[in-house]
């Protein structure tokens, strides 16, 4: 089993709409947990934190749910400029070197 | 310093040649991070570097596989008699000692195309 496995999508919206999906995780020890955004051939970039109590950045919302091991993001308000790949990211060790799920293709349409 | 530098940006090599890729760090950053990413799939991680000393190796990465990184410094990636099965976008990130992931830098790269 995969440490962290997300829905690969892909998931085809309008412009406007809101857009969620989840990763879940498969060790109850980790302790860091991140949503990446990559665009097509290009390198993982940072898109924000997930906290225990939820967070929002924008039009980001981020939540954790420790005891179902799952992280969700949802975007409202999509725009043609969040068509990417999502990638669910952990940290379980004191080494912080990064789990990636495999990613949540998200296309936004016009 | 701008970021972390990976060259080449892409390289095309034969199967059963040899290739080393170069990864420049942020300077101030003593830990360095190699990952692996196949088409659909997440990056996975290969080894990491804090300072010279090599603290861990994926079980990804076979004995056709040795990373170095002299002086604590820039590192180098090396594949011997590379298969078509190598063939991925190679990613290096540093990181400050004791960041999480607020602290990580991703270089744009290396792909790899073995033919």
């Amino acid at each position: 089993r995969k440490e962290v496995e997300q829905d690969p999508g892909p998931f085809n919206v309008p412009e406007g709409a809101t857009v969620a999906f989840n990763c879940t995780y498969s060790n109850s020890a980790s302790q860091s947990f991140f949503w990446y955004r990559q665009d097509c051939r290009k390198e993982p970039k940072l898109l924000m934190s997930v906290y225990s109590s939820g967070n929002e950045d924008g039009r980001f919302t981020a939540q954790l749910n420790r005891a179902s091991q799952y992280i969700s993001l949802l975007i409202r308000d999509s725009k043609l400029s969040d068509s990417a790949t999502y990638l669910c990211v952990v940290i379980s060790g004191s080494d912080y070197k990064l789990s990636f799920g495999a990613g949540t293709t998200v296309t936004v349409r016009a | 310093d701008t970021g972390v530098s990976q060259d080449p940006r892409h390289k095309i090599t034969k199967r059963g040649q040899n290739v080393t890729f170069r990864c420049d760090p942020i300077s101030e950053h003593n830990r360095l991070y190699w990952y692996r990413q196949t088409l659909g799939q997440g990056p996975e991680f290969l080894t990491y570097f804090q300072n010279e000393a090599q603290l861990e190796k994926s079980r990804l990465l076979s004995d056709r596989f040795s990373a170095e990184r002299p002086k604590g410094s820039f590192s180098t990636l090396e594949i011997q008699r590379t298969e078509q099965g190598d063939s991925a976008m190679y990613l290096c990130a540093s990181s400050p000692r004791g960041a999480d992931t607020y602290g990580y830098t991703f270089g744009s790269g290396t792909r790899l195309t073995v033919v």
